[in-house]
């Protein structure tokens, strides 16, 4: 089974901290991305990541930094936290590019999601 | 661009069916999926569409009209535990999934 694990559920921080989000996949996937949930707005990228040191930004990049420096580890950092970041981020990994490949849907997986607030 | 549409919020009744709709607007399509979330918890893979017509996967369906910008997800024989989101996601060429924002259905005795 495909694990993506992040490092924490539940995560409070204050105005002003840099906050580290870690997210780890297990199979060996190429692709890793970082989302944001809120009600009302869905799912929205922030960074992507199609190889080690790649990184590229997504649809809301701004206030957000990444960190890939090896395959199955996919960071994500706020250099200093502020109350519209409290959020649920969910980190995903997919296989090779993200067409599909001989036959294969190379459908991105998720991990359960931090939820981070911002005091 | 893309924009990907769908319903808010539907109800329906354990047992029945239900259709969950999702037009979408982009160029370079290269898939539609479907992902299921259940409150509090991740999104989970539940079904994948590139060409048209329809997929069935036991009581789950999902159908595609690329001509169109349009798919559904169909859920026979509904039951409690299918109370959850379901995203739609389009993927374009070799770019990340758009999500739309999720329909939310609540399955009623």
């Amino acid at each position: 089974d495909v694990k993506v694990t992040q490092s924490s559920r539940y995560l409070v921080k204050r105005t002003g901290e840099k906050v580290f989000l870690e997210c780890v996949q297990d199979m060996d996937h190429e692709n890793m991305f970082w989302y944001r949930q809120d009600p009302g707005l869905g799912l929205r990228l922030i960074y992507f990541s199609y190889d080690v040191k790649m990184k590229e930004k997504g649809d809301i990049p701004e206030g957000y930094s990444v960190s890939r420096e090896k395959k199955e580890r996919f960071s994500l950092i706020l250099e200093s936290a502020s109350t519209n970041q409290t959020s649920m981020y969910l980190c995903a990994s997919s296989s090779l590019s993200p067409g599909t490949s001989g036959g294969r849907i190379n459908e991105q997986f998720f991990g359960p999601g931090t939820r981070l607030t911002v005091l | 661009g893309q924009n990907i549409d769908q319903p808010t919020e539907m109800t329906a009744t354990e047992g029945a069916i239900v259709q969950i709709n999702c037009t979408y607007q982009t160029s370079g399509f290269n898939g539609l999926f479907w992902y299921q979330q259940h409150a509090g918890e991740a999104p989970t893979f539940l079904s994948y569409n590139v060409l048209d017509g329809l997929e069935e996967k036991g009581r789950f369906s999902s159908f595609l009209s690329r001509s169109k910008g349009y798919s559904y997800l169909l859920l026979k024989e509904l039951q409690m535990k299918d109370s959850a989101s379901y995203l739609c996601a389009v993927r374009s060429g070799n770019t990340p999934l758009v999500f739309g924002k999720g329909t939310r259905l609540s399955v009623i005795a």
